[in-house]
C-alpha cells in the first residue's frame, strides 16, 4: 500500500499568512493526488485533484503543486474560514490511502 | 445538484452486523462510481471500499476485507455497505462519495460527499 505522510500535523497561523502543507508519498503516484478541507462535524470537501487543479467553485488562494511523490498545498492568504483541517489522498492505486492531516489553527 | 445521503448508523455489539445505505440523487448514479470513506472518532480519514458503476469491479481497505462487502442497486439510486463481525475499531462515521471524471487525466477522483452516518460498536 502507498503511505501518505504530511508535515506538519499542525500548525498556527495568522489571518493573512501564506500556509504551505506538504505531503508525501512512499512511491511515484504521478500526479494522482488530492486535497480535501474539513471542518468540524462536516463532511470533507474536495479543493484540488490532479495536484493541481482546482475543483469548481474553490477560490483561488488556494494551490496545488508537484508530482510523483512530493506535493504541497499552499493557502496564500489565510482567512478565517480556512481554518480547518486538510488532507491529502492518493489515487493512483487502490487502496486509495490519506495523509494523516494537517490541523491549520489561528494564532 | 448531486445529493448523498447516508443511513443506517447506530449502535451495535461487537461481532454483530449493520447495513449502510447511501440514496443519490441529483446525478445518473448508474454512471459513476462510488466509495464509502470514514472517519473515527477525532482522527483521520480511511478509505474503506469502492465499486464500479455498474458493480463489476469491487476494492477494499485490508483492514475490512472479508467483513464489510460494498454492493448497490442501480434501479433504486442505492448504494449499500454491509458490515459483518463488527468490531470497536470499526467505530467510525461512514461516508459515500462519488466518483468525479477527470478528462486530462482520464482517472477518478473523489467528488461529492455525503454528511455521513455514526456506526458505535461497543457493548
Amino acid at each position: 500500500d502507498i503511505q501518505m505522510t504530511q508535515s506538519p500535523s499542525s500548525l498556527s497561523a495568522s489571518v493573512g499568512d501564506r500556509v504551505t502543507i506538504t505531503c508525501r508519498a512512499s512511491q511515484g503516484i504521478s500526479n494522482y493526488l488530492a486535497w480535501f478541507q474539513q471542518k468540524p462535524g462536516k463532511a470533507p470537501k474536495s479543493l484540488i485533484y490532479a495536484a493541481s487543479s482546482l475543483q469548481s467553485g474553490v477560490p483561488s488562494k488556494f494551490s496545488g503543486s508537484g508530482s510523483g511523490t512530493d506535493f504541497t498545498l499552499t493557502i496564500s492568504s489565510l482567512q478565517p474560514e480556512d481554518f480547518a483541517t486538510y488532507y491529502c489522498q492518493q489515487y493512483n492505486s487502490y487502496p486509495w490511502t490519506f495523509g494523516q492531516g494537517t490541523k491549520v489553527e489561528i494564532k | 445538484q448531486v445529493q448523498l445521503v447516508e443511513s443506517g448508523g447506530g449502535v451495535v455489539q461487537p461481532g454483530g452486523s449493520l447495513r449502510l445505505s447511501c440514496a443519490a440523487s441529483g446525478f445518473t448514479f448508474s454512471s459513476y462510481g462510488m466509495h464509502w470513506v470514514r472517519q473515527a472518532p477525532g482522527k483521520g480519514l480511511e478509505w474503506v471500499a469502492f465499486i464500479r458503476y455498474d458493480g463489476s469491479n469491487k476494492y477494499y481497505a485490508d483492514s475490512v476485507k472479508g467483513r464489510f462487502t460494498i454492493s448497490r442497486d442501480n434501479s433504486k439510486n442505492t448504494l449499500y455497505l454491509q458490515m459483518n463481525s463488527l468490531r470497536a475499531e470499526d467505530t467510525a462515521v461512514y461516508y459515500c462519495a462519488k466518483d468525479k471524471y477527470d478528462i486530462l487525466t482520464g482517472y477518478y477522483h473523489l467528488g461529492n460527499w455525503g454528511q455521513g452516518t455514526l456506526v458505535t460498536v461497543s457493548s
